[in-house]
């Protein structure tokens, strides 16, 4: 069984600051990682995915993540926020035995700040 | 091209009623996928489709829920009867691969349904 955890429900920072969105992952094999957003009555969309090539991966609108086995982490990082940035962030693992099915954090809502 | 398709939007009913939902996936698409996003958690599966046959359902509460996708493309998703707990937003995904293998999944915009 696999598992993601996101450790941060909410964050808030000033738009032009950096954003760090925290996500560990539990599995017995080398699961595909993936960060999805999900903007108020907008449906969730894909930001990037790990597939085991590069550990550093990046996304679309300047995000992106890096993949340490060592830690078991995926965290998401922006090196500067706007506006537009604020929504819920997923972090979702897939593979396994049921590979192909995605398994949900619990959600990070990001609040950016003027 | 067009999105996943997702109707209604919004639904309210009162508890022991039944309620249906309807997805048109991206054109093309062979699996189709509804999950259940409960306020404050992350999407759960309910079950996937690969073209008109089901896939995984292990999650899907089958005493009152049941859903089908008859001619490999649109798909309902029933709920007889309604339960308080409910209460959710139903999330349809496409993706255009064979299940067993990871394609990435695109999302519809998701039908919140109430029960009261």
């Amino acid at each position: 069984a696999q598992s993601v955890t996101q450790l941060d429900s909410h964050v808030s920072v000033s738009e032009g600051t950096p954003v760090l969105l925290r996500c560990n992952y539990s599995s017995s094999y080398s699961p595909s990682l993936f960060w999805y957003v999900q903007h108020p009555n907008k449906g969730l969309q894909l930001l990037l995915k790990y597939t085991s090539a590069a550990t550093l991966v990046k996304g679309i609108n300047g995000f992106e993540a890096e993949f340490k086995k060592s830690e078991t982490s995926f965290h998401l990082t922006k090196p500067s926020a706007h506006m537009s940035d604020a929504a819920e962030y997923f972090c979702v693992a897939a593979g396994g035995t049921s590979y192909g099915k995605l398994t949900f954090g619990q959600g990070t809502i990001l609040t950016v700040h003027p | 091209e067009a999105g996943v398709a997702q109707s209604p939007r919004y639904k309210i009913i009162e508890k022991r009623q039944s309620v249906a939902f309807w997805c048109n996936p991206i054109s093309g698409h062979a699996t189709l996928y509804w999950y259940q996003q409960i306020l404050g958690q992350g999407p759960k599966l309910l079950i996937q489709f690969q073209n008109n046959g089901v896939v995984d359902d292990s999650q899907l509460p089958k005493d009152r829920f049941s859903a089908e996708r008859l001619k490999g493309v649109d798909s309902t998703l029933k709920i007889q009867p309604a339960k308080l707990e409910d209460s959710a937003v139903y999330l349809c995904a496409s993706s255009p691969g064979a299940s067993g293998f990871y394609n990435e999944q695109f999302f519809g915009p998701g039908t919140r349904l109430t029960v009261l």
